[in-house]
């Protein structure tokens, strides 16, 4: 069925270095691809998200790329802080963004180093 | 900007026993809304959506049902629950080409 593959499960960085996280993503109708933050307890929040028709998107430390051909998108985090250990999610509207939503991969817990 | 409403906020309940988690948005009118479950602190699992009053969508088989009496309430029921149910649920709005706005969710625990 469609779904949506996250990759590493776990990464741990040095404060300060850069975090990279992947997704590959099955069905290529799919045109929105947000990227969700978790701390323990809490709520998903989204930090930033990137539609079909551009090829990066930057807000301040946090980016995200796409690549619509290998249908795949990555969140790149520059100089890692504590605050950024977190889960984060990725997710995409397979099926072209029907009413069902967002489909989510099964997150990274990313782990700041001090 | 829209608000999502989840109560209540942890719940410890019997196997066996019934549930009722509520779920009420501010802010937007005739949302699509959404249950999701999240196991174990991790993946964020589609329950039901619904995209209109009385219109709900299974995505899996479960213990579970969903009910959407009014336009910005959302409902999640169970009549006897089972050890497995125990996780948190997020109610969430949204459109498929937008961000989902999730509530703070209910940590249930099953016992």
């Amino acid at each position: 069925g469609e779904n949506v593959e996250q990759h590493p499960s776990t990464l741990s960085v040095q404060e300060g270095d850069s975090a990279v996280i992947k997704c590959t993503y099955s069905d290529s109708a799919s045109n929105y691809f947000p990227w969700y933050k978790q701390e323990l307890g809490k709520r998903p929040q989204l930090i930033i998200d990137i539609r079909s028709n551009v090829g990066e998107k930057k807000d301040q430390r946090i980016a995200v790329t796409l690549n619509k051909t290998a249908k795949h998108f990555s969140l790149h985090i520059t100089e890692t802080q504590p605050e950024d250990s977190a889960v984060y999610f990725c997710a995409a509207n397979l099926r072209g963004g029907g009413a069902d939503g967002l489909t989510f991969g099964k997150g990274t817990h990313l782990i700041i180093q001090p | 900007s829209q608000t999502i409403h989840q109560w209540p906020a942890t719940l410890v309940q019997p196997v066996g026993s019934p549930l009722s988690l509520e779920c009420t948005v501010e802010g937007t009118s005739n949302p699509n809304l959404y249950w999701y479950r999240q196991a174990a602190g991790r993946g964020l699992q589609l329950l039901f959506y619904s995209v209109g009053i009385g219109q709900i969508s299974s995505e899996v088989p479960q213990n579970l049902s969903a009910s959407r009496p009014q336009d910005r309430q959302f409902i999640l029921s169970s009549k006897k629950l089972l050890l497995s149910d125990s996780g948190f649920y997020l109610c969430a709005s949204g459109q498929g080409d937008s961000p989902l706005h999730f509530g703070n969710g209910t940590r249930l625990t099953v016992t």
